[in-house]
């Protein structure tokens, strides 16, 4: 079955870059997302890109894709300590007639002042 | 707009117990979500609906059901509550093609 991995935990400094991965399997992937969730709340969608493109820039943020891989990283520039929460990677394929979504267990950044 | 709402915030069960979960949306989205949470586990799909009157089962149903009688609600029932229920539970929400919106969690103990 389809399968999102990320590591568990990254630590960086204020003021550095924060580079968070995700591998994937599912070769029907069509849209891969990134989500955040700070302590006590739900996910909120970052940003997202699809399967077509392979990189995405949105102000702090550029997600990249090697597809051939099944690569996705999330670049956070300037990671602030308001940047601190787990970080979802997901990815949207094809079981049957739905569109399923798969989420990885999440990394916990820590942003250390 | 709401979003999607979750109620309770929080909840105890004792074991046996039944208890729904609400969630609604305002955003008229076709598919609506029910995922747990648990610790260093990410998201489990538990139920997912494609419209109303439409459900189907994800990965982990066993002990729970769902109903999607209107667009808007996607309610979640716990029938003779486990300590293995203990979670965090989200809704969530989407027009196809698009990211989902989740809702604030409900966080249920039982005990």
């Amino acid at each position: 079955g389809e399968d999102v991995e990320q590591s568990l935990f990254l630590s960086v400094r204020e003021g550095d870059s924060s580079v968070i991965n995700c591998t994937y399997t599912d070769s029907s992937s069509t849209y891969l997302y990134w989500y955040k969730q700070e302590p006590g709340a739900g996910l909120q969608l970052l940003t997202y890109i699809f399967s077509n493109m392979d990189m995405k820039q949105d102000q702090r943020l550029t997600v990249l894709l090697n597809k051939k891989d099944k690569h996705l990283s999330l670049r956070i520039a300037d990671t602030q300590t308001g940047d601190s929460a787990i970080y979802f990677c997901a990815e949207r394929g094809r079981s049957g007639g739905y569109q399923k979504v798969t989420f990885g267990i999440g990394t916990k950044l820590q942003v250390i002042p | 707009n709401a979003g999607v709402t979750q109620t309770p915030k929080f909840h105890i069960l004792k074991i046996g117990q039944s208890m729904t979960l609400q969630c609604t949306q305002d955003m008229n989205h076709n598919y609506m979500y029910w995922y747990r949470q648990d610790p260093g586990m990410g998201l489990k799909l538990i139920y997912y609906s494609v419209g109303a009157g439409i459900t189907d089962k994800g990965e982990v149903p066993n002990g729970y059901n769902v109903s999607r009688s209107t667009t808007e609600d996607f309610p979640l029932r716990l029938e003779l509550a486990a300590p293995s229920q203990t979670s965090v539970y989200f809704c969530a929400s989407n027009l196809r093609d698009s990211a989902a919106f989740f809702g604030q969690g409900t966080r249920l103990t039982v005990v």
